[in-house]
């Protein structure tokens, strides 16, 4: 099957830094990707969708500044937080989906996620 | 998006049958249904998905009624390691629309 891949899987870092995480897909073209945030027993939260060659759409409540997206090739999409706090630690994954629709409904792969520890 | 209601948790014992069932009551014409696994600090993983009747695969068997504002993914003989969230998602077969995902179902399996 489809695999997307997510790196890294966890990282640490400082209040105040800037933390980046890729997202590709490994054998398909994925026009879209999407990134969601997962808070501890909660449930995974669409923060925005990733649009090749575009600009991201945002979620509403989710600052644009802070998490930046850049879809820069059909295979790749990457997720930077900006300026880290505590409050930002949490677990990212991201999704794509196949950009050609092989009629079996919507298919979509989710990366393995990246734990994200603000210190 | 059509929006999901799931039981919030379910207990099973193990070499039990599992029958987790979703609502959908404004699932659109060109709707799946779609259904994932997740484990904890993973990213989810496709179990099974269909849009009308019965589907089954290696793994789970899922069930659709004729007015598709339901479903049942049923897991046989679950074992340990079937403990996970499994989520029921629903949406159109367009790559640009992003599953949007419910509370989900917390499913645990005791020896």
């Amino acid at each position: 099957g489809a695999v997307v891949s997510q790196h890294p899987s966890w990282v640490i870092c400082k209040s105040g830094t800037s933390v980046k995480i890729e997202c590709r897909s490994l054998d398909f073209q994925a026009t879209t990707m999407f990134w969601y945030r997962q808070f501890p027993k909660q449930s995974l939260m669409l923060m925005a969708t990733s649009n090749e060659g575009s600009k991201a759409t945002y979620e509403q409540g989710v600052e644009k500044d802070k998490f930046l997206i850049n879809h820069a090739s059909l295979t790749l999409s990457t997720l930077t937080v900006t300026s880290a706090h505590p409050e930002d630690s949490s677990f990212y994954i991201c999704s794509a989906r196949p950009t050609r629709d092989r009629g079996r409904g919507p298919e979509a792969f989710f990366g393995q996620g990246t734990r994200l520890t603000v210190v | 998006l059509a929006k999901t209601t799931q039981p919030i948790s379910m207990d099973s014992y193990e070499g039990q049958e599992v029958n987790i069932t979703c609502s959908h009551n404004n699932i659109a014409t060109n709707d799946y249904i779609t259904w994932y696994q997740q484990f904890p600090s993973q990213g989810p993983r496709f179990i099974i998905q269909g849009y009308k009747t019965k589907v089954t695969n290696e793994v789970a068997s899922l069930f659709i009624p004729a007015d598709r504002k339901s479903s049942t993914l049923s897991l046989p003989r679950v074992s340990l390691s079937d403990t996970a969230v499994y989520y029921c998602l629903v949406g159109p077969s367009s790559g640009n629309t992003p599953l949007v995902f419910g509370k989900g179902t917390r499913l645990s399996v005791i020896a």
